[in-house]
């Protein structure tokens, strides 16, 4: 059982372009985080969200927390090849747990 | 120490041999995570330790699977007697306390593979 939803699941589109992902769960979290993973190294933290209806902007990057917080989604602004990547959520189940994560939106911006 | 380090890097291992991996954590953070990661998979948790103590390995398996967290030193991921089923990713996180607040740093993984 996947308890954290990625949506979709691969993403190829041209630069410039604007894109969201998706990341869903039938189970409340306290908070969700975003890391962004390149090939052959460990994934990058770029943000945390803790309260249901949060948004915050990281440059051209804007996640939202879902005001049930059970959900939570990535836009990309005028994409460029730097973003590709794997996007991956992760949340803790409860208090102090260890995040469990999604199998993440593999994310391929051509030139 | 900037970053989470592990080694090595790359690991090659037949079938019935051991496997030793290392994680040295950001200075300063006391909390190691272990997952491993299959192609075209997430991050599968593995084990939660602190400094001397297994405080979750809910998702290790049982058998051929341990690790430690010594008062001194890296943290270690051990698996004997690999199987080609264990070929993998692994990676070592750490935070500075337990929670998620502060968000996990990872390191670069330690990629496995059994012949």
């Amino acid at each position: 059982t996947q308890l954290l939803e990625q949506s979709p699941q691969f993403l190829s589109i041209q630069e410039g372009e604007n894109l969201t992902v998706y990341c869903n769960s039938s189970s409340v979290f306290s908070s969700l985080q975003w890391y962004r993973q390149e090939p052959g190294e460990g994934p990058v933290l770029l943000v945390t969200v803790v309260t249901g209806g949060e948004v915050k902007k990281l440059k051209r990057l804007t996640f939202q927390f879902g005001d049930a917080r059970k959900d939570s989604s990535l836009h990309i602004t005028a994409a460029q090849p730097g973003d590709t990547g794997l996007y991956l959520c992760a949340g803790p189940l409860s208090g102090n747990t260890p995040l469990v994560f999604g199998k993440g939106t593999r994310l391929s911006v051509i030139a | 120490n900037a970053g989470v380090m592990q080694n090595p890097r790359h690991l090659v291992r037949r079938r019935g041999q051991e496997a030793r991996l290392r994680c040295s954590p950001v200075k300063g953070h006391s909390h190691v995570y272990w997952y491993r990661q299959l192609p075209e998979e997430g991050l599968k948790f593995m084990v939660y330790l602190q400094k001397e103590n297994i405080i979750d390995e809910s998702g290790m398996p049982k058998e051929r699977f341990s690790a430690e967290f010594p008062k001194e030193g890296p943290s270690i991921l051990r698996i004997q007697q690999v199987v080609r089923g264990d070929s993998a990713a692994y990676f070592c996180a750490s935070s500075p306390l337990a929670g998620d607040v502060y968000g996990y740093t990872f390191g670069s993984g330690t990629r496995l593979t059994v012949v």
